[in-house]
């Protein structure tokens, strides 16, 4: 099983929906998780750290499912902007360990109008 | 403030020309790491420094990949005798590494798309 997977899409989405997508991990020592988005041809930017007690930011929510390894990623009311490929990060070491930390190939998101 | 900074943005060298690239990390975080990214493609670990540590070169691809941070602040990415598979973009990144969780979040610098012809 890889250390991060997920979903590559595309996920085509009409502008207005509801879009969830997961990432699932592999290693239960797993201890900070986060959600990145990359725009075409530009960095990836942090979207969102996930917290244990599920955390949101207006039109998104994130939540962690320790027990199943997986954290998972819902936009409300997708825009257009919302098009992008949203990363999921998964850090198992306390230090921050650069070995501990794995980012995901991406999910692509496509909101359409 | 200042986010991440590289340079330069666009790199096209010759094959088997040395080229090295730069960052510039926010003030204060005391890691770094470098990626790269080829297109379509998700991102690589290269090389990771943590202060005063010794930098974990893991994920260099040979020995023609460097890196070096003079001073826990600028870190310069070198690579010798390019050929074209090294052709993608380079990627910076730098954290707090300290305050817990959020300490943990990455911030990354624009990059530099290296081509080599």
């Amino acid at each position: 099983r890889k250390e991060v997977e997920q979903d590559p899409g595309p996920f085509n989405v009409p502008e207005g929906a509801t879009v969830a997508f997961n990432c699932t991990y592999s290693n239960s020592a797993s201890q900070s998780f986060f959600w990145y988005r990359q725009d075409c041809r530009k960095e990836p930017k942090l979207l969102m750290s996930v917290y244990s007690s599920g955390n949101e930011d207006g039109r998104f929510t994130a939540q962690l499912n320790r027990a199943s390894q997986y954290i998972s990623l819902l936009i409300r009311d997708s825009k257009l902007s919302d098009s992008a490929t949203y990363l999921c990060v998964v850090n198992r070491e306390p230090g921050g360990g650069a070995d501990g930390l794995t980012f995901g190939k991406g999910t692509h998101l496509i909101i359409q109008p | 403030g200042a986010g991440v900074s590289q340079s330069p943005s666009n790199k096209v060298t010759e094959k088997g020309k040395d080229v090295e690239l730069r960052c510039d990390p926010i003030s204060g975080h005391t890691a770094l790491y470098w990626y790269r990214q080829s297109l379509g493609q998700g991102l690589e670990f290269l090389i990771y420094f943590q202060g005063n540590s010794a930098p974990d070169k893991s994920g260099l691809p040979s020995d023609r990949f460097s890196a070096e941070r003079t001073g826990g602040s600028v870190s310069t990415l070198t690579i010798q005798r390019t050929q074209q598979e090294d052709s993608a973009v380079y990627l910076c990144a730098s954290s707090l590494l300290e305050g817990g969780h959020r300490g943990h979040e990455q911030y990354f610098g624009p990059g530099t798309r290296l081509t080599v012809t």
